[in-house]
């Protein structure tokens, strides 16, 4: 089965704060993604990686960073966190195959800013 | 660009009654349509997809869906619910094919299907 694993269920962070969300996979896809998931807004992509190194900006990139150095790992940073990322963020990857078409999913970190 | 409407934010019914979610789609170009399911503090699960073909999808947990283009519509279904089917629900396009941005899912704002006793 397709694991894909963040790093923590739950964290609480201060306002400024630089917070790191690490997601790995075990199933050498090439395509990572990372939403947030707000109530009433359903999953907003904040950014994407479809190789190692590559990444696009997704529908809400401000205030986020990525970082993909290895195939199998990709990083969600706040650069300086602050309360109204309060949130649930979830990782993802994929396969580079049109008719694979799935995206599987960790099990979410629920992240607030104090 | 794509976009994806789900028409109620909260389904309530009882056990074993029919449930229906509506999800409805934008997009200039054809598309690839997902439900996703995620029980509470869980992350999202495939529940079923259409690519191409026969316009009526079965899934696991026995939900259905049926593309219809003309209505750019792809509503879930199931004949009859159970306690453990509560849950939210979340339908979801992207573009065919491959490529680069080809693979991002746009999510609609999610259902929640509660079932009660």
């Amino acid at each position: 089965d397709v694991k894909v694993t963040q790093s923590s269920r739950y964290l609480v962070k201060r306002t400024g704060e630089k917070v790191f969300l690490e997601c790995v996979q075990d199933m050498d896809h090439e395509n990572m993604f990372w939403y947030r998931q707000d109530p009433g807004l359903g999953l907003r992509l904040i950014y994407f990686s479809y190789d190692v190194k590559m990444k696009e900006k997704g529908d809400i990139p401000e205030g986020y960073s990525v970082s993909r150095e290895k195939k199998e790992r990709f990083s969600l940073i706040l650069e300086s966190a602050s309360t109204n990322q309060t949130s649930m963020y979830l990782c993802a990857s994929s396969l580079t195959d049109g008719l694979n078409t799935e995206a599987f999913f960790g099990q979410g970190t629920r992240l607030t800013v104090v | 660009a794509q976009s994806v409407t789900q028409l109620d934010s909260q389904v309530p019914v009882f056990e074993e009654a029919p449930v229906e979610l509506r999800c409805n789609y934008s997009s200039s170009v054809s598309v690839y349509l997902f439900w996703y399911v995620q029980y509470p503090n869980q992350g999202l699960q495939l529940l079923l997809k259409y690519l191409s073909g026969s316009t009526l999808v079965k899934g696991i947990n026995g939900f259905e869906a049926e593309f219809n283009k003309s209505q750019t519509s792809f509503h879930l279904r199931k004949p009859s619910v159970h306690i453990s089917d509560t849950a939210e629900y979340f339908c979801a396009v992207r573009p065919p094919g491959g490529g680069g941005s080809n693979y991002k899912l746009t999510f609609g704002k999610g259902t929640l299907l509660t079932v009660n006793p």
